[in-house]
C-alpha cells in the first residue's frame, strides 16, 4: 500500500495563476482533510471532507476550493494564487481518530 | 485557532537522557494525539489517549492526560538520536468529522 501520496512534490507560481493539488489515499478512508503548515504556526486545517462528495470548510478556507469527486481522491485547488499562499500543504486521510499525512507539496508564489 | 500549544517551543538533550514534552489545550476533547514530523516529511501518529483515561504508554513513550488541568505530557525515555523531530499535539472532538487541531510544536534535539 502506498498510504498518502500528493502530487506535485513541488512547485513555482507566480501572482494570479492557478493550480490543483492532488491527494491520494488507499487505505479506504472516509475522511479526508488538506492542512497548511508555516514557520511557528504548526498545521492549520483548509477544507476537509467527511466522504465522496462532500466537503466543508475549516480554520483558514478563504481561497482555496476543493473537490471529493471519488472516494480516494481529494483535490485542492488554488484559483488565484497570492505569495500568502507561499506554504507546505499537507494532505490526511483517516478512519477514524488517527490521521496519516502524505509527504507535502512545497509551494512558492511569487 | 490553535488548540493545543507545546512547551517548550525547543528542547536540546542529550542521547540517553529523558525529553518531556507538554501540551495545553482550551476546551473540552474527545482525545488527545501526539504526532512526529522528521524534518521536510509528513506527520506520523504516535499514541492517542482518550478523556477518559489517565495514561498510556507504547515503547518508550509514555503519555498522561489531565483534563482537569486541560494538559498533557509526552515522555520518551532513554532518547536516541533518531528522536531527533518536531513533535505535535493535536486534540480531537466530538463531531463526526474527526476534525483535529494542532499545537505549534515541540522541537526536540538529541545529540549523540
Amino acid at each position: 500500500n502506498a498510504g498518502v501520496t500528493q502530487t506535485p512534490k513541488f512547485r513555482v507560481l507566480k501572482t494570479g495563476q492557478s493550480m490543483t493539488l492532488l491527494c491520494a489515499q488507499d487505505m479506504n478512508h472516509e475522511y479526508m482533510y488538506w492542512y497548511r503548515q508555516d514557520p511557528g504556526m504548526g498545521l492549520r486545517l483548509i477544507h476537509y471532507s467527511v466522504g465522496e462528495g462532500t466537503t466543508a470548510k475549516g480554520e483558514v478556507p478563504d481561497g482555496y476550493n476543493v473537490s471529493r469527486l471519488k472516494k480516494q481522491n481529494f483535490l485542492l485547488g488554488l484559483e488565484s494564487a497570492a505569495p500568502s499562499q507561499t506554504s507546505v500543504y499537507f494532505c490526511a486521510s483517516s478512519r477514524k481518530e488517527t490521521q496519516y499525512f502524505g509527504p507535502g507539496t512545497r509551494l512558492l508564489v511569487l | 485557532s490553535q488548540q493545543g500549544e507545546e512547551d517548550p517551543q525547543a528542547l536540546s538533550i542529550q542521547e540517553g537522557e529523558n525529553a518531556t514534552m507538554n501540551c495545553s489545550y482550551k476546551t473540552s476533547i474527545n482525545n488527545l494525539q501526539w504526532y512526529r514530523q522528521n524534518s521536510g516529511r509528513g506527520l506520523v501518529h504516535l499514541i492517542l489517549i482518550r478523556s477518559n483515561e489517565r495514561e498510556k504508554h507504547s515503547g518508550r513513550l509514555r503519555v498522561t492526560l489531565d483534563t482537569s488541568k486541560k494538559s498533557s505530557s509526552l515522555l520518551i525515555t532513554a532518547s536516541r538520536a533518531a528522536d531527533t523531530a518536531s513533535y505535535f499535539c493535536a486534540t480531537g472532538t466530538q463531531g463526526g468529522s474527526e476534525k483535529l487541531v494542532f499545537g505549534k510544536g515541540t522541537k526536540l534535539t538529541v545529540n549523540p
